[in-house]
């Protein structure tokens, strides 16, 4: 079965550090993994996704992500966090062994204090 | 957002009323989602649709049905089967149901019950 953890329900950074938003999946076959972010009484917007080849993902507002096949994760990370960074991030995995649906993690909320 | 709209923002359910959310996009996809949002819990699929006039249920379809009678509609139904229809609804659409294909999400409804 699929299934997606963020680990995290809240996660606090400072303006002008980096941040980590954690992500771990389990599928059979190999894994489409994206991520998502929402803002207050939003729909989701599309950051980035990993399909196949390099594993370091850029993705949307600075973003990037990297896939770890060993370790099954796929965090998503920003250099500089920007107050305006502050959301709910989702991660969304899917498997190419075919099948219609996408299981998202329970999200985590980003706080960038500035 | 862009290319995907919802109908209304704001939806109001009285007991025993059956209730229908809108989904319209112009990205020319042939896939379509809806997806339902509580707090905590990340997005539980309802119902997706491959293509015009065929549909399948997804986790959590009892007491919703839905319509796919043009490419770019499909219409929600929230009806009084469903006893806990409080939530934030959200409709996305892709490209095709293919794995790799991102989902693109539109502003959402939140339902309330009066």
């Amino acid at each position: 079965a699929q299934s997606v953890a963020q680990p995290e329900d809240q996660v606090n950074v400072a303006e002008g550090n980096p941040l980590t938003v954690k992500c771990t999946y389990s599928v059979s076959g190999n894994p489409y993994l994206f991520w998502y972010v929402q803002y207050p009484n939003r729909g989701l917007q599309f950051l980035l996704k990993y399909i196949t080849g390099d594993n370091l993902v850029k993705g949307s507002y600075g973003f990037e992500a990297e896939f770890n096949k060993s370790q099954t994760s796929f965090h998503l990370k920003k250099p500089s966090a920007l107050v305006s960074d502050s959301a709910l991030y989702f991660c969304a995995v899917r498997a190419d062994t075919g099948g219609f649906k996408t299981i998202f993690g329970a999200g985590t909320r980003l706080f960038v204090k500035a | 957002d862009g290319g995907i709209t919802q109908s209304p923002k704001y939806l109001f359910r009285k007991e025993g009323q059956n209730v229908t959310l809108s989904c319209e996009q112009n990205l020319n996809h042939d896939a379509m989602y809806w997806y339902r949002q509580d707090p905590g819990q990340g997005l539980r699929l309802i119902y997706y649709s491959q293509i015009v006039n065929d549909f399948q249920k997804g986790d959590i379809a009892e007491g919703y049905s839905v319509s796919r009678e043009k490419k770019e509609s499909f219409p929600l139904t929230v009806t009084s089967a469903q006893k806990n229809p409080t939530a934030f609804y959200l409709c996305a659409s892709s490209f095709s149901d293919a794995g790799r294909e991102t989902q693109y999400f539109g502003p959402g409804t939140r339902l309330l019950v009066l």
